[in-house]
């Protein structure tokens, strides 16, 4: 069955500084990939998606993400937080094979200090 | 162009009640997905409706049932409530005749069962 896990449920970081958010997956093929984040009370925003092609995809608000088959990842990365980037962090899989349907992982909830 | 809506904001039922909750999907898309988010967790897919039919069912009782109109918006339908139906509702949309199509989600309506 396929599955997505996101090993670090809370991450916190100095405003300005890199983030990395880890997401892995198990799926037999090459899934859809995608990053969504929600804020408070909000419903999810896509950040970005990869479907095939370039493994390094660039998405909203300066994010990037890249797919590497070899270790099951997809994840997601900023080179400068801004304190507007709290919010929680999802990452999702979509079975080609089915309709759209997405899988998620738990989510990392991003604290940003000043 | 109006996104995904999604109605009420906010649900608060007591146990054994029933529930209707509501969905338009953004213009131009025909297939509407459920997904229910208990608090602290990833979104877990209920259902997805296309031409007025379920397609595709996560694993979630027959407590849950739903509904697609012509004009393509959708109601999700929760009988005998538990306490554990205590969750964000998310609706998602998008084009049903594209496969791995980007799911563009609704603000979600917050039902509380006391």
């Amino acid at each position: 069955a396929q599955s997505v896990t996101q090993p670090d449920i809370h991450i916190t970081v100095s405003e300005g500084a890199s983030l990395e958010l880890r997401c892995n997956y198990s799926y037999g093929a090459t899934p859809y990939l995608f990053w969504y984040v929600q804020s408070p009370g909000q419903g999810l925003q896509l950040l970005l998606k990869y479907f095939s092609g370039d493994t390094l995809v660039q998405g909203i608000k300066g994010f990037e993400a890249e797919f590497k088959r070899s270790q099951s990842s997809f994840n997601l990365r900023k080179p400068s937080v801004h304190w507007s980037d709290a919010a929680e962090y999802f990452c999702a899989v979509g079975t080609p094979g089915g309709y759209n349907k997405l899988i998620f992982g738990a989510g990392t909830r991003l604290a940003v200090h000043p | 162009d109006a996104g995904v809506t999604q109605s009420p904001t906010h649900l608060i039922k007591t146990r054994g009640q029933q529930v209707t909750l509501r969905c338009s999907p953004k213009s131009g898309h025909d297939t509407v997905s459920w997904y229910q988010q208990a608090l602290g967790q990833g979104p877990q897919f209920i259902f997805q409706y296309y031409e007025e039919e379920e397609r595709q069912r996560g694993n979630f009782p027959d407590r849950f049932s739903g509904h697609q109109f012509p004009n393509y918006s959708s109601e999700l339908n929760v009988n005998a409530l538990l306490l554990g139906d205590s969750a964000l509702y998310l609706c998602a949309s998008s084009p049903g005749h594209i496969k791995g199509e980007t799911q563009y989600f609704g603000p979600g309506t917050r039902l509380l069962v006391l």
